[in-house]
């Protein structure tokens, strides 16, 4: 299995909503991403987590929570967003986080609306 | 901080045909990575071809290759026999051998791949 599997697809939330965003691996990965795409943009770097600890969090604000509650899965919840928060949300992983020439996989996406 | 540039929003090659996408990068360090990454309209982003810059042989994947430049900060994609799969959008990503943001792609902007038949 060399699936990153991201549900959902697709969201629609309001601003007042609280909702989460799940990645699951079974690759036995150690390392796990979240990245925040804008349409026809690159990806953009939002967290790390390494053997299931936050190891970098790039300034992202506190509206947004990641959480890894084992190895296997990564979930980011959403709380009280704004409208220019509405993107794609992609999940990645690899092996370990420290070899720089090391493959990530990526999921399919979240693409989320926040109205 | 490093910056990748890639020049061409957009492309276009015949089914069969070999295109040649561009990139260029600014660094200081001596030694890093190279990727290129596919984002096809499943969104997937999909690793293509890889490259370390201390050694000076060209990768190859099948009919992807690279033309890498260190000098002249330059690492280009040529896809032979296009085919209608390889559309897509195409990401450059630079990563250091040292950092401390956790070995985080740094992507290009992209470019967008059309193959027509």
């Amino acid at each position: 299995d060399t699936e990153v599997t991201q549900t959902p697809k697709h969201l629609v939330m309001g601003m007042t909503n609280k909702k989460s965003l799940k990645c699951e691996q079974h690759m036995g990965h150690r390392a796990m991403y979240w990245y925040k795409q804008k349409a026809k943009k690159p990806p953009e770097l939002m967290f790390v987590y390494s053997y299931e600890k936050l190891s970098i969090n790039e300034s992202v604000p506190s509206r947004f929570s990641p959480e890894c509650p084992n190895s296997s899965l990564l979930n980011l919840h959403l709380h009280a967003l704004q409208p220019e928060d509405s993107a794609l949300y992609l999940c990645a992983s690899s092996q370990e986080e420290g070899t720089p020439y090391e493959k990530l996989f990526f999921g399919s996406g979240t693409q989320l609306s926040v109205l | 901080a490093q910056t990748v540039t890639q020049s061409q929003p957009e492309m276009s090659v015949q089914e069969a045909e070999t295109v040649t996408l561009s990139c260029t990068y600014d660094t200081s360090e001596s030694d890093y990575y190279l990727f290129w990454y596919k984002q096809p309209p499943s969104r997937q982003m999909i690793l293509v071809i890889r490259q370390e810059a201390y050694k000076q042989q060209n990768a190859t994947e099948n009919r992807f290759s690279v033309n890498f430049q260190k000098a002249a900060k330059s690492f280009s994609l040529k896809i032979s026999d296009s085919q209608l799969g390889d559309a897509a959008m195409y990401f450059c990503a630079y990563r250091p051998h040292n950092s401390n943001s956790g070995y985080a792609l740094n992507f290009g902007k992209g470019t967008s791949l059309l193959v027509t038949p």
